[in-house]
Protein backbone atom coordinates (compact mmCIF):
# COMPACT_ATOMS: atom_id res chain seq x y z
CA UNK A 1 0.00 0.00 0.00
CA UNK A 2 1.17 3.80 -0.97
CA UNK A 3 -1.03 5.83 1.02
CA UNK A 4 -0.36 7.85 4.13
CA UNK A 5 -0.59 5.21 6.92
CA UNK A 6 -2.07 5.94 10.47
CA UNK A 7 -2.00 4.11 13.81
CA UNK A 8 -3.90 3.60 15.82
CA UNK A 9 -7.26 4.51 13.68
CA UNK A 10 -9.12 4.90 16.98
CA UNK A 11 -7.53 5.85 20.67
CA UNK A 12 -9.72 5.85 23.88
CA UNK A 13 -8.14 7.31 27.14
CA UNK A 14 -8.70 8.83 30.63
CA UNK A 15 -8.31 12.21 31.13
CA UNK A 16 -4.57 13.17 31.95
CA UNK A 17 -2.87 10.31 30.10
CA UNK A 18 -0.51 10.98 27.44
CA UNK A 19 -1.21 9.37 24.10
CA UNK A 20 1.02 9.06 20.89
CA UNK A 21 0.03 8.79 17.23
CA UNK A 22 2.31 7.75 14.15
CA UNK A 23 2.23 8.87 10.37
CA UNK A 24 3.72 6.52 7.65
CA UNK A 25 3.69 9.23 4.42
CA UNK A 26 3.91 8.54 1.06
CA UNK A 27 7.59 7.51 0.72
CA UNK A 28 8.38 10.00 -1.96
CA UNK A 29 6.56 12.68 -0.27
CA UNK A 30 8.96 15.20 1.87
CA UNK A 31 6.31 17.41 3.23
CA UNK A 32 4.11 15.93 6.12
CA UNK A 33 1.37 17.75 7.60
CA UNK A 34 -1.36 17.32 11.17
CA UNK A 35 -4.28 18.27 10.92
CA UNK A 36 -7.41 17.99 13.75
CA UNK A 37 -10.79 17.71 12.97
CA UNK A 38 -13.96 17.98 15.18
CA UNK A 39 -17.43 16.83 14.80
CA UNK A 40 -19.20 19.30 11.40
CA UNK A 41 -15.68 21.25 10.83
CA UNK A 42 -13.10 21.05 8.44
CA UNK A 43 -9.90 19.92 9.54
CA UNK A 44 -7.71 22.63 10.81
CA UNK A 45 -3.85 22.78 10.61
CA UNK A 46 -2.09 21.85 13.63
CA UNK A 47 1.71 21.85 11.91
CA UNK A 48 3.98 20.80 9.03
CA UNK A 49 7.42 19.26 8.21
CA UNK A 50 9.55 19.54 5.71
CA UNK A 51 11.55 16.40 5.52
CA UNK A 52 12.82 16.34 9.37
CA UNK A 53 12.14 20.17 10.03
CA UNK A 54 9.17 21.50 11.29
CA UNK A 55 8.44 24.90 9.72
CA UNK A 56 5.47 25.85 11.01
CA UNK A 57 3.18 25.40 14.25
CA UNK A 58 -0.63 26.73 14.89
CA UNK A 59 -1.41 28.29 17.74
CA UNK A 60 -3.46 25.68 18.01
CA UNK A 61 -0.65 23.18 18.70
CA UNK A 62 -0.78 24.57 22.49
CA UNK A 63 2.32 23.23 24.73
CA UNK A 64 1.35 19.71 25.07
CA UNK A 65 1.39 19.02 21.95
CA UNK A 66 4.52 17.95 20.24
CA UNK A 67 5.28 16.72 17.37
CA UNK A 68 8.28 14.79 15.49
CA UNK A 69 9.73 13.63 12.21
CA UNK A 70 13.03 12.03 12.87
CA UNK A 71 15.08 11.02 10.07
CA UNK A 72 12.31 12.97 7.68
CA UNK A 73 10.11 9.64 7.63
CA UNK A 74 7.15 8.36 9.98
CA UNK A 75 5.86 11.23 11.88
CA UNK A 76 4.63 11.28 15.94
CA UNK A 77 2.18 13.75 17.28
CA UNK A 78 1.88 13.41 21.19
CA UNK A 79 -0.67 15.04 23.35
CA UNK A 80 0.23 15.08 27.38
CA UNK A 81 -2.21 15.50 30.09
CA UNK A 82 -4.97 14.85 27.80
CA UNK A 83 -8.12 17.02 27.99
CA UNK A 84 -11.40 16.36 27.19
CA UNK A 85 -11.14 19.15 24.75
CA UNK A 86 -8.54 16.97 22.67
CA UNK A 87 -10.97 14.83 21.92
CA UNK A 88 -11.34 14.76 18.03
CA UNK A 89 -9.59 13.20 14.16
CA UNK A 90 -6.59 13.62 13.95
CA UNK A 91 -5.04 13.26 10.09
CA UNK A 92 -1.86 12.86 8.93
CA UNK A 93 -1.42 14.11 5.30
CA UNK A 94 1.73 13.68 2.89
CA UNK A 95 2.85 15.72 -0.28
CA UNK A 96 5.05 16.37 -2.92
CA UNK A 97 4.95 19.74 -5.07
CA UNK A 98 4.20 19.75 -8.52
CA UNK A 99 5.05 22.28 -10.42
CA UNK A 100 4.76 24.90 -7.09
CA UNK A 101 1.32 23.52 -6.06
CA UNK A 102 0.72 21.44 -3.43
CA UNK A 103 -1.78 18.60 -3.75
CA UNK A 104 -2.17 16.81 0.03
CA UNK A 105 -3.06 13.40 0.34
CA UNK A 106 -4.56 12.16 3.59
CA UNK A 107 -4.51 8.99 5.87
CA UNK A 108 -7.40 7.43 7.30
CA UNK A 109 -7.01 9.22 10.59
CA UNK A 110 -7.14 8.87 14.53
CA UNK A 111 -9.85 8.86 16.52
CA UNK A 112 -9.04 10.41 19.87
CA UNK A 113 -11.95 9.99 22.33
CA UNK A 114 -10.66 11.60 26.05
CA UNK A 115 -13.08 10.26 28.65
CA UNK B 1 -9.21 29.98 11.45
CA UNK B 2 -11.21 28.45 8.67
CA UNK B 3 -11.18 30.61 5.15
CA UNK B 4 -13.28 28.22 3.09
CA UNK B 5 -17.01 28.44 3.52
CA UNK B 6 -19.27 25.75 1.95
CA UNK B 7 -22.89 26.61 0.52
CA UNK B 8 -25.10 24.44 1.14
CA UNK B 9 -24.43 23.10 4.40
CA UNK B 10 -26.53 20.05 3.19
CA UNK B 11 -27.97 18.71 -0.18
CA UNK B 12 -29.92 16.12 -0.83
CA UNK B 13 -30.55 14.94 -4.12
CA UNK B 14 -32.32 12.01 -6.29
CA UNK B 15 -29.87 9.33 -7.91
CA UNK B 16 -28.91 10.82 -11.58
CA UNK B 17 -29.12 14.61 -11.12
CA UNK B 18 -26.78 17.00 -10.75
CA UNK B 19 -25.29 18.54 -7.25
CA UNK B 20 -23.17 21.95 -7.12
CA UNK B 21 -21.69 22.87 -4.36
CA UNK B 22 -20.02 26.64 -3.54
CA UNK B 23 -17.31 27.65 -2.09
CA UNK B 24 -16.34 30.82 -1.02
CA UNK B 25 -12.99 32.52 0.48
CA UNK B 26 -11.20 36.02 1.66
CA UNK B 27 -7.28 35.90 1.11
CA UNK B 28 -5.55 35.33 -2.33
CA UNK B 29 -4.90 32.21 -3.54
CA UNK B 30 -2.23 29.81 -5.07
CA UNK B 31 -4.35 26.63 -5.17
CA UNK B 32 -7.56 25.74 -4.54
CA UNK B 33 -8.68 22.12 -3.76
CA UNK B 34 -12.08 19.93 -3.61
CA UNK B 35 -11.37 16.82 -0.95
CA UNK B 36 -14.42 14.05 -0.26
CA UNK B 37 -14.60 12.41 3.09
CA UNK B 38 -16.55 9.70 3.82
CA UNK B 39 -17.88 9.42 7.58
CA UNK B 40 -15.52 8.63 9.73
CA UNK B 41 -12.87 8.55 7.41
CA UNK B 42 -9.72 10.38 5.84
CA UNK B 43 -9.89 12.58 3.07
CA UNK B 44 -9.61 12.20 -0.83
CA UNK B 45 -8.66 14.62 -2.73
CA UNK B 46 -10.44 14.85 -5.61
CA UNK B 47 -9.44 18.23 -7.99
CA UNK B 48 -6.92 20.92 -7.76
CA UNK B 49 -7.45 24.07 -9.68
CA UNK B 50 -5.14 26.89 -9.81
CA UNK B 51 -5.32 30.68 -9.67
CA UNK B 52 -4.69 31.25 -13.29
CA UNK B 53 -7.73 28.17 -14.05
CA UNK B 54 -11.19 28.86 -14.30
CA UNK B 55 -12.76 25.64 -14.98
CA UNK B 56 -11.24 22.05 -14.81
CA UNK B 57 -12.74 18.48 -15.58
CA UNK B 58 -12.20 15.07 -14.29
CA UNK B 59 -14.67 12.50 -15.05
CA UNK B 60 -18.03 13.06 -13.77
CA UNK B 61 -16.38 16.46 -11.52
CA UNK B 62 -16.30 20.07 -12.85
CA UNK B 63 -14.75 22.44 -10.91
CA UNK B 64 -14.84 26.58 -11.51
CA UNK B 65 -12.79 29.48 -9.90
CA UNK B 66 -13.58 32.77 -9.81
CA UNK B 67 -10.58 34.81 -8.12
CA UNK B 68 -12.52 38.13 -8.43
CA UNK B 69 -15.56 36.91 -6.14
CA UNK B 70 -13.35 34.45 -4.44
CA UNK B 71 -15.45 31.62 -5.30
CA UNK B 72 -15.25 28.22 -6.52
CA UNK B 73 -18.05 25.29 -7.62
CA UNK B 74 -18.11 21.87 -7.60
CA UNK B 75 -20.59 19.94 -9.79
CA UNK B 76 -20.96 16.21 -9.55
CA UNK B 77 -22.89 14.94 -12.66
CA UNK B 78 -25.44 12.29 -12.87
CA UNK B 79 -24.84 11.66 -8.90
CA UNK B 80 -24.99 8.23 -7.71
CA UNK B 81 -25.46 6.70 -4.32
CA UNK B 82 -21.55 6.26 -4.02
CA UNK B 83 -20.99 10.22 -3.80
CA UNK B 84 -23.01 10.03 -0.60
CA UNK B 85 -20.30 12.08 1.38
CA UNK B 86 -18.94 15.31 3.36
CA UNK B 87 -17.44 17.42 0.50
CA UNK B 88 -14.45 20.29 1.53
CA UNK B 89 -12.93 23.29 -0.25
CA UNK B 90 -9.25 23.69 0.56
CA UNK B 91 -7.15 26.66 -0.42
CA UNK B 92 -3.47 26.91 -0.35
CA UNK B 93 -2.06 30.88 -0.08
CA UNK B 94 -0.35 32.84 -2.53
CA UNK B 95 2.61 33.51 -0.16
CA UNK B 96 3.84 33.49 3.36
CA UNK B 97 3.59 30.76 5.99
CA UNK B 98 0.08 30.07 5.17
CA UNK B 99 1.03 28.84 1.75
CA UNK B 100 2.61 25.87 2.90
CA UNK B 101 -1.32 24.81 4.64
CA UNK B 102 -4.54 24.41 3.34
CA UNK B 103 -7.29 26.11 4.78
CA UNK B 104 -10.69 23.60 5.04
CA UNK B 105 -14.21 24.94 5.07
CA UNK B 106 -17.20 23.34 7.17
CA UNK B 107 -17.92 20.91 3.96
CA UNK B 108 -20.92 20.26 2.37
CA UNK B 109 -22.54 17.06 2.84
CA UNK B 110 -23.97 15.90 0.28
CA UNK B 111 -26.75 12.55 0.47
CA UNK B 112 -27.60 11.10 -3.22
CA UNK B 113 -30.74 9.23 -2.21
CA UNK B 114 -30.77 5.42 -3.95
Amino acid sequence: DTGVSQDPRHKITKRGQNVTFRCDPISEHNRLYWYRQTLGQGPEFLTYFQNEAQLEKSRLLSDRFSAERPKGSFSTLEIQRTEQGDSAMYLCASSSVNRGHTEAFFGQGTRLTVV
Amino acid sequence: SQQGEEDPQALSIQEGENATMNCSYKTSINNLQWYRQNSGRGLVHLILIRSNEREKHSGRLRVTLDTSKKSSSLLITASRAADTASYFCATAQSSGAGSYQLTFGKGTKLSVIP
